[in-house]
């Protein structure tokens, strides 16, 4: 249980142009999800927090006008990329609270490589 | 900022027990510790997660030091699908009962034959 499927695994696009990453929660309702990014040989950053029906609070130097992130239902929340550059190409990975399950916590999906070209 | 700090790389022989340590001096009273681990490009694994008491499940042991500044992820027997990249991360909360996971460098563990 305390599945999060992210989607696509990877995406390669164009300078300029936008691009949309999803996050599902699969087999539970997850109020909160978190959007991280991953640089090469790097830790993971948290870049915000999105919280179901209100707006995400971004961590200090996270462009939100950049990041759009929504979460419009308790089992869905998007990261768009806008005017994406070649340095966002990068891993971003999305992880959701899991409520009422101790043991999990937080789940972590798989990640999407984005590719900037 | 991340609240932990851990050594940068360690490496343990197969079939050993893999000692992993973490300082976390200015954890607050409410707390957690959470410990994942990622293998290359995929995304981070649960382990174990406690607040003071020693925990343990099928992966792994968790033993908290009675101040609660320091802790260590014990895996009994380190096989070499353990290598990976271990995560020592204080949850800070964010409203009274949620919070998020900051990430401090980790450890890389190599598992070696």
């Amino acid at each position: 249980g305390a599945v999060v499927s992210q989607h696509p695994s990877w995406v390669i696009c164009k300078s300029g142009t936008s691009v949309k990453i999803e996050c599902r929660s699969l087999d539970f309702q997850a109020t909160t999800m978190f959007w991280y990014r991953q640089f090469p040989k790097q830790s993971l950053m948290l870049m915000a927090t999105s919280n179901e029906g209100s707006k995400a609070t971004y961590e200090q130097g996270v462009e939100k006008d950049k990041f759009l992130i929504n979460h419009a239902s308790l089992t869905l929340s998007t990261l768009t990329v806008t005017s994406a550059h070649p340095e966002d190409s990068s891993f971003y990975i999305c992880s959701a609270r899991v409520t009422g399950a101790p043991a999990y916590g937080y789940t972590f999906g798989s990640g999407t490589r984005l590719t900037v070209v | 900022d991340a609240k932990t700090t851990q050594p940068t790389s360690m490496d343990c022989a197969e079939g050993r027990a893999a000692n992993l340590p973490c300082n976390h001096s200015t954890i607050s009273g409410n707390e957690y510790v959470y410990w994942y681990r990622q293998i290359h490009s995929q995304g981070p694994q649960y382990i174990i997660h406690g607040l003071k008491n020693n925990e343990t499940n099928e992966m792994a042991s968790l033993i908290i030091t009675e101040d609660r500044k320091s802790s260590t992820l014990i895996l009994p027997h380190a096989t070499l699908r353990d290598t990976a990249v271990y995560y020592c991360i204080v949850r800070v909360l964010i409203s009274s009962n949620t919070g998020k996971l900051i990430f401090g460098q980790g450890t890389t563990l190599q598992v070696k034959p």
